[in-house]
């Protein structure tokens, strides 16, 4: 299994610009995450989606926007990329089993610089 | 609001040195609890994990650590840290009764001398 895979691993944009970061998982998990990773902010929940077909805001969703393609894959995207966006952008999933704990698998990164 | 503090923003120490990072989350229901590492240029690993029975954990590499209900604690300790240790650690909490949401800690950056 490739676990979780994420692309691109690099992207440049300008202010202004729109983009779609890809998310796909082999595990035949439930739910998955996008969070972005800040210097001293820790990881930050942008959006998740508890199942296939629903998905809902977490703490920073301002800017963004996610669709549940289906239970493998889960994008994020940028409709007008600004500077305050720039960081690492981090996928996650879990199977959802809550009786044996939610450990979460992530995904390698996207650095995202916005000029 | 639920939240995870973790004490030690950065912290430096000398190979065979002891550790201690410090992890207090903010809700009264039942949890459960995570140690993520994230090695340089790596991304994020599970380190360890509690979520029912004894309460001090094991994980890879030599870690532990110890969930203290009274305190709302789960500090991670090594007793004698590795070069190869150098990276940042997220402490992290998932609600039992909520969806299925992780909340993470700001992290420490442990940066071990040679």
């Amino acid at each position: 299994n490739a676990g979780v895979t994420q692309t691109p691993k690099f992207q440049v944009l300008k202010t202004g610009q729109s983009m779609t970061l890809q998310c796909a998982q082999d595990m035949n998990h439930n739910s998955m995450y996008w969070y972005r990773q800040d210097p001293g902010m820790g990881l930050r929940l942008i959006y998740y989606s508890a199942s296939e077909g629903t998905t809902d805001k977490g703490e920073v969703p301002n800017g963004y926007n996610v669709s549940r393609l289906n239970k493998r894959e889960f994008s994020l995207r940028l409709e007008s990329a600004a500077p305050s966006q720039t960081s690492v952008y981090f996928c996650a999933s879990t199977p959802r089993g809550r009786e044996v704990g939610e450990t979460q698998y992530f995904g390698p990164g996207t650095r995202l610089l916005v000029l | 609001a639920q939240s995870v503090s973790q004490h030690n923003h950065h912290v430096i120490l000398s190979e065979a040195a002891s550790l201690e990072l410090g992890c207090n989350y903010s809700y009264g229901g039942t949890v459960n609890l995570f140690w993520y590492v994230q090695y340089p240029g790596q991304h994020l690993q599970l380190l360890l994990k509690y979520f029912s029975g004894d309460p001090l954990v094991k994980g890879i590499k030599g870690f532990e650590a110890e969930f203290i209900k009274s305190k709302f604690s789960f500090n991670l300790r090594k007793p004698s840290v590795q070069w190869s240790d150098t990276a940042e650690y997220f402490c992290a909490v998932s609600l039992m009764n909520r969806d299925d949401k992780i909340i993470f800690g700001k992290g420490t950056r442990l940066h071990i001398l040679p």
